[in-house]
């Protein structure tokens, strides 16, 4: 079945780049959209965007002018970008699929998750 | 955006309880919603799309229903593996939205 797996540094300066990457095993990346959602600690879920495997992409308003996702079929990978972190930007960080029929989407499955903390 | 709001917030049930959790979206979002389970350190796990929808390889006793504006996530008998926080999650508008979270603790 289809595993994904999150990547990245777990510990970013205020004002630089979070970048991390997300590999999907176990299948193709083609076909689906790929999302990416996050989680501060202790608090609850926020949808930071999602990518399609042809590349067009849907970002959340609130962190827009922020957040690039990107794809590489290539490798079966897709990545996030998020610049001039704070503190705010502390979060677990997921990536998901995302399985849609008769309009209606929602994610699965998930990875693990990683944690970014943003500190100086 | 659309404002998704779940009570209760927390709850304590024991084994065997019918559970209920709403959840309530700030306009119409037809059947747009699912329901997910977290467990401590974990990710969440899809248990119900298109608010009625089981997803594959979840038991029978977790139920969704509702549309509009108003949604239920029921669970008929609760099992010990049962004890997490549920989000639901609204996709019928861009940015999709998640609830903030019903924790279900041990009585």
């Amino acid at each position: 079945q289809v595993q994904l797996q999150e990547s990245g540094p777990g510990l970013v300066k205020p004002s630089e780049i979070l970048s991390l990457t997300c590999t999907v095993s176990g299948g193709s990346i083609s076909g689906f959209h790929w999302s990416w959602i996050r989680q501060p600690p202790g608090q609850g879920l926020e949808w930071i965007g999602y990518i399609h495997y042809s590349g067009s992409t849907t970002y959340n308003p609130s962190l827009n002018s922020r957040v690039t996702i990107s794809v590489d079929t290539s490798k079966n990978q897709f990545s996030l970008k998020l610049s001039s972190v704070t503190a705010a930007d502390t979060a677990v960080y997921f990536c998901a699929r995302v399985g849609y029929s008769s309009g209606s989407e929602w994610f699965d499955p998930w990875g693990q998750g990683t944690l970014v903390t943003v500190s100086s | 955006a659309i404002q998704m709001t779940q009570s209760p917030s927390s709850l304590s049930a024991s084994v065997g309880d019918r559970v209920t959790i709403t959840c309530r979206a700030s306009q119409d979002i037809r059947n747009d919603l699912g329901w997910y389970q977290q467990k401590p350190g974990k990710a969440p796990k899809l248990l119900i799309y298109a608010a009625s929808s089981l997803q594959s390889g979840v038991p029978s006793r977790f139920s969704g229903s509702g549309s509009g504006t108003e949604f239920t996530l029921t669970i008929s008998s609760l099992q010990p593996e049962d004890f997490a926080t549920y989000y639901c999650l609204q996709d019928y508008l861009y940015p999709f939205t998640f609830g903030p979270g019903t924790k279900v603790d041990i009585k």
